[in-house]
């Protein structure tokens, strides 16, 4: 089956500043990532995805990156701002089931 | 959009009851997931759905769990007799044909004594 390893497991940013967090993947099959943010209390919320034909996408302050040769992802949150502190999770499927990351916990301090 | 609804949000119940959880997806999806987050397994695919049809349900994790879909806006996760190690957060998710993008609701906190 699928492995994902997700790191770090915590990080800690000054507001403004841009957060980073990488994801690898053992099936090069994979070929849909998504990623999650989950507030204390709330399901996790798909923020954004990537396809394997892909190699970059962008939404405001949000982009992913896909190197399908190394079989990694990252998620890039630029601009930070306290209301993005949660958890993030990535996660890589082929199918319609999603292999997750163990998670990294983010906290954005004003 | 109602997004998926689940309830209850929390249940306490004492070892050997029966636990049932429900959820409503969004009106349209064709599939259904069940999830269990805990902080050692992080989250974990128990089985899910396609047109109401169990498609996989390989991460059940022993008989004492079973997931009902009787139709296209109703779904049960049961789990008959419940054991402290149940205790988690099971998540509800749906999505469309495809499979992909997946929309989770707001989770069920099983307290299990």
């Amino acid at each position: 089956g699928e492995n994902v390893e997700q790191h770090p497991s915590t990080l800690s940013v000054q507001e403004g500043d841009s957060a980073v967090i990488k994801c690898t993947y053992s099936d090069s099959a994979s070929n849909y990532f998504p990623w999650y943010k989950q507030e204390l209390g709330k399901g996790p919320q798909l923020i954004i995805d990537i396809r394997s034909n892909v190699g970059e996408k962008k939404d405001q302050r949000i982009a992913v990156t896909l190197n399908k040769t190394a079989k990694h992802f990252s998620l890039h949150i630029t601009e930070t701002q306290p209301e993005d502190s949660a958890v993030y999770f990535c996660a890589a499927s082929k199918g319609n089931q999603f292999y997750f990351g163990t998670g990294t916990s983010l906290t954005v301090i004003p | 959009d109602a997004g998926v609804i689940q309830s209850p949000r929390h249940e306490v119940t004492e070892m050997g009851q029966e636990v049932t959880l429900r959820c409503k997806p969004i009106s349209g999806h064709d599939y259904l997931f069940w999830y269990r987050q805990t902080m050692m397994r992080g989250l974990e695919l128990l089985i899910y759905f396609n047109n109401n049809v169990p498609i996989d349900d390989s991460g059940m994790p022993e008989d004492r769990f079973s997931a009902k879909m009787p139709n296209a806006s109703f779904s049960t996760l049961k789990i008959q007799p419940s054991e402290p190690r149940d205790s988690a957060v099971y998540f509800c998710a749906s999505s469309l044909a495809g499979g992909l993008e997946q929309y989770f609701g707001p989770g069920t906190r099983l307290t299990v004594t």
